[in-house]
């Protein structure tokens, strides 16, 4: 079955830098959450998308931005990049019709910032 | 909002032995429960979910979860644990709103199950 995808998988930048992680939700998802997941941390919610709209923010850095596409995919926009925003950024993805309370994660970006 | 306890950050067992973990929420409205589990450098999997009906429910790979609304708890149980079970489990809650939209996740600490042989 198909998966949630993210690229990179593995992304090492500088501070200061700018990143961006893209997500493509499972065919037939319509809904995107972003988390963050620090260094032996539980994964924190920083956005989630509804049909192209923003549907909810959590501790999401002013740094960041996000967006979902027309095609249902997602990117999330790290930009002045600080030593602790190394982590494993995950996005799930879950369909709003019959199961929407349930998300499907993908296999993460591990972002390493030096 | 929402808050989820997971009691223990490491629980070591040998295999084939039971083992069950517990997790403890607190929320002001009805929930959904999940459990996921982590192996080393992987994503977040799917064990079980608890929506609603039955209290005791079934997910992959052997495991259970029993939800307990007057103690508001949902550990996690196998009858008996393998090698390969050694991962790190995350209980997580969500509101229960039916026709939402946003099921945002709260995650607990994590518990860190090692099987030895």
């Amino acid at each position: 079955a198909a998966g949630v995808i993210q690229s990179p998988r593995h992304l090492i930048k500088e501070k200061r830098e700018t990143a961006t992680l893209k997500c493509y939700p499972i065919p037939r998802h319509d809904t995107v959450y972003w988390y963050q997941q620090g260094p032996g941390q539980d994964p924190q919610f920083l956005i989630s998308f509804y049909e192209k709209m923003q549907s909810d923010k959590g501790s999401i850095p002013d740094r960041f931005s996000a967006q979902q596409f027309s095609d249902y995919h997602s990117e999330l926009n790290m930009s002045s990049l600080e030593l602790g925003d190394s982590a494993l950024y995950f996005c799930a993805s879950s369909p709003i019709l019959g199961g929407g309370e349930t998300q499907y994660f993908g296999p993460g970006t591990r972002l390493l910032v030096l | 909002a929402q808050s989820v306890t997971q009691l223990d950050s490491q629980v070591p067992v040998f295999e084939e032995a039971p083992v069950e973990l517990r997790c403890n929420y607190s929320s002001s409205v009805s929930v959904y429960l999940f459990w996921y589990v982590q192996y080393p450098n992987q994503g977040l999997q799917l064990l079980l979910k608890y929506l609603s009906g039955s209290t005791l429910v079934k997910g992959i790979n052997g495991f259970e979860a029993e939800f307990n609304k007057s103690q508001t708890s949902f550990h996690l149980r196998k009858p008996s644990v393998h090698i390969s079970d050694t991962a790190e489990y995350f209980c997580a809650v969500t509101h229960a709103y039916s026709g939402g939209s946003n099921y945002k996740l709260t995650f607990g600490k994590g518990t860190l199950l090692t099987v030895n042989p």
